[in-house]
């Protein structure tokens, strides 16, 4: 177990429909990332939360949003979903690189969720 | 943008082979440079990372030595082992930012 945990692990829903995917930090860290996962594209980088705030923004559709709540824990919106937005969801919580005493592990990633869009 | 580029895959080696998985980036200023790998059905652990340059990670007998002047973070093992069977992704970070930008990743197959 990382720490950083995801609901659900499987969703399977169909176009046009809206998910809610959760990510709950590793105890401590503030911020909360989201990466989209698929073979052509691999990894990419979504959205970056910071105690609460927007820190960062990468390719992430209009049709996707999120927040972080004031416990931390982080949701992402995906809405008039498309065959093309299936794909592997993760979470990655992290303290700061350069904080005295931060360990090996840098950024903790969840186990994530798989979107199937059919 | 930043960007990172690593060997395609696959890679099939027998135990007790040497591994090399090459990774070079592309990026402004000085970033950090992080391997990490996927086991099947779980997400990215952490493998070994370096801060600045001629920095060496290392972790678990992997090692990987920040380059800037080839802008290289190579990542090698002595001797795999079946275990070692994973997806290995090279990424950076800049400072201010923190966000990870990754390689397409590296699928390896070690055969027994």
């Amino acid at each position: 177990d990382s720490g950083v945990t995801q609901t659900p692990k499987h969703l399977i829903t169909a176009t046009g429909q809206r998910v809610t995917l959760r990510c709950s930090p590793r105890s401590g860290d503030l911020s909360v990332y989201w990466y989209q996962q698929s073979l052509d594209q691999g990894l990419q980088f979504l959205i970056q939360y910071y105690n609460g705030e927007e820190r960062a923004k990468g390719n992430i559709l209009e049709r996707f949003s999120a927040q972080q709540f004031p416990d931390l824990h982080s949701e992402l919106n995906l809405s008039s979903l498309e065959l093309g937005d299936s794909a592997l969801y993760f979470c990655a919580s992290s303290v700061p690189l350069d904080r005295v005493g931060s360990p090996l592990r840098g950024y903790t990633f969840g186990s994530g969720t798989r979107l199937t869009v059919v | 943008g930043d960007s990172v580029t690593q060997m395609e895959g696959p890679v099939t080696l027998s135990e007790e082979a040497f591994l090399t998985i090459n990774c070079t980036y592309t990026a402004t200023g000085y970033p950090s440079l992080f391997w990490y790998v996927q086991y099947p059905g779980e997400g990215l652990q952490l493998l070994l990372k370096a801060t600045k340059a001629d920095d060496k990670g290392s972790n678990k007998g992997f090692e990987a030595t920040y380059r800037k002047e080839t802008t290289s973070f190579h990542l090698e093992k002595g001797s795999v082992q079946v275990s070692d069977s994973a997806v290995y992704f090279c990424a950076l970070s800049q400072g201010g930012s923190e966000k990870l930008v990754f390689g397409k990743g590296t699928k390896l197959t070690v055969n027994p």
